[in-house]
């Protein structure tokens, strides 16, 4: 069965570091991974996919098939960017996600 | 393009009481989903329905039933609320080859 695994519950930065939120996932078949961030109780928005390779609000991702890892990566954070983030692996038919159990970003001054 | 809209955006129920939640979509979308979001837990899914006239369950259906009224609307209907079906409730659709796309959000509390 498909699993996202998000291992830190809560990732505390200053503004200006770098960032790395987490995301290992288990699946025997092709991989198609995303993700979304959800910002004080609004809705989850798309972030980014691996297919599309796009760089969102300065946030990157590499799908590594190898370490089956996606983690989510920012050079220098932003007070804005503190949010809840989730990994999210899409699979069989239905396109259904698979959500890891989310990190919280926090970004202090 | 209003994307995915819910109804209502927060409801208390009583325990045993029955209500419908509501979705639709006006981006032409095949498919549609609904989660509930738990904290701890992160997402998990309801039911979806992959095209009109079609619905599947998720990983959490008991409890839940579903209707893909057309292919815009994708209701939740709780049958008899019980307090462990205190959650957020998101709706999301989808459309080859696109991401999910979520709506709102629906708070529920049963007391």
């Amino acid at each position: 069965a498909q699993r996202v695994t998000q291992p830190e519950k809560l990732l505390s930065v200053f503004k200006g570091a770098p960032v790395e939120l987490k995301c290992n996932y288990s699946y025997s078949g092709s991989p198609e991974l995303f993700w979304y961030v959800q910002y004080s109780r609004q809705r989850l928005q798309l972030l980014l996919r691996h297919i599309s390779r796009e760089s969102i609000k300065g946030f990157t991702a590499d799908l590594n098939k190898g370490e089956t890892s996606f983690h989510l990566k920012k050079p220098f954070a932003q007070e804005e960017d503190s949010a809840m983030y989730y990994c999210a692996l899409s699979t069989g038919g239905g396109n259904k996600l698979t959500f890891g159990t989310g990190t919280q970003l926090k970004v202090e001054l | 393009n209003a994307g995915v809209t819910q109804t209502p955006k927060f409801q208390v129920l009583k325990t045993g009481q029955s209500m419908t939640l509501q979705c639709a979509q006006d981006m032409n979308h095949n498919s549609m989903y609904w989660y509930r979001q738990d904290p701890g837990m992160g997402l998990r899914l309801i039911y979806y329905s992959a095209s009109e006239g079609t619905t599947d369950k998720g990983e959490v259906p008991n409890g839940y039933n579903v209707s893909r009224l057309n292919k815009r609307e994708f209701s939740l209907r709780l049958e008899s609320a019980a307090p462990s079906q205190t959650s957020v409730y998101f709706c999301a659709s989808r459309g080859d080859p696109e991401a999910q796309y979520f709506g709102p959000g629906t708070r529920l509390l049963v007391l």
